[in-house]
């Protein structure tokens, strides 16, 4: 079975700080995908970022960056130098590469506020 | 480019009515199309998915069922709403056979009362 776990319910920061989000996934797969996705308040999400399990090199996009461990089956994010744009429900989720169609494996979300 | 329209917004129903949602894709051809359900403070559940016109996945059962009648739409129906059925209705496609994100609509927010 799989299962993703996004321990943090809430997270609540000032601006400008750093704060990362967690995300620790089950899987018996060997070849799979995580990604991340941002719910703003109007309540679509937003793709962010894909990365499959071969590739564990850290990404960095501007103020995001991912952290990919698959000793520890973990895929944390963290936004640097935060900002009150940024506050939204991000989710965590994994898929098996596999063919036909591709069921996404959500956590439960963390909810990130800014604070200005 | 692709876009992906999901209505209404909001809905707001009585228990034991009926329910029918809509998903329309544009800009692309055979997607594979899915409906996930987020249920206040909890993560999204897939509903079902269908990988072509007709052909329907259902992952949990459900007082819902899905139809796709045509190539690029997505319709998810309930003869009978339950107060359990409220929650924030997201339809999203995916390219097939390929290893891509899933693209989500703006989603409906149902409240049965």
């Amino acid at each position: 079975a799989q299962k993703v776990t996004q321990a943090q319910t809430e997270i609540s920061v000032v601006e400008k700080e750093d704060v990362t989000l967690d995300c620790v996934y089950e899987t018996r797969d060997t070849t799979y995908y995580l990604f991340w996705y941002k719910q703003p308040p109007s309540g679509e999400l937003v793709f962010l970022i894909r990365r499959n399990s071969f590739d564990e090199q850290n990404e960095i996009s501007g103020r995001y960056s991912w952290n990919f461990q698959k000793s520890t089956s973990s895929f944390n994010f963290t936004i640097t130098a935060s900002q009150v744009v940024d506050s939204a429900v991000y989710f965590c989720a994994l898929r098996p590469i596999i063919q036909g169609a591709q069921k996404l494996v959500f956590g439960q979300g963390t909810r990130l506020t800014i604070n200005p | 480019s692709q876009t992906i329209h999901q209505w209404p917004a909001t809905l707001v129903q009585p228990v034991g009515s009926p329910l029918s949602l809509e998903c329309t894709v544009e800009g692309t051809s055979n997607p594979n199309l899915y409906w996930y359900r987020q249920a206040a403070g909890r993560g999204l559940q897939l509903l079902f998915y269908s990988v072509g016109i007709g052909q329907i996945s259902s992952e949990v059962p459900q007082n819902l069922s899905a139809s796709r009648p045509q190539d690029r739409q997505f319709i998810l129906s309930s003869k009978k709403l339950l107060l359990s059925d409220s929650g924030f209705y997201l339809c999203a496609w995916s390219v097939p056979h390929r290893n891509t994100e899933a693209f989500f609509g703006q989603g409906t927010r149902l409240t049965v009362v």
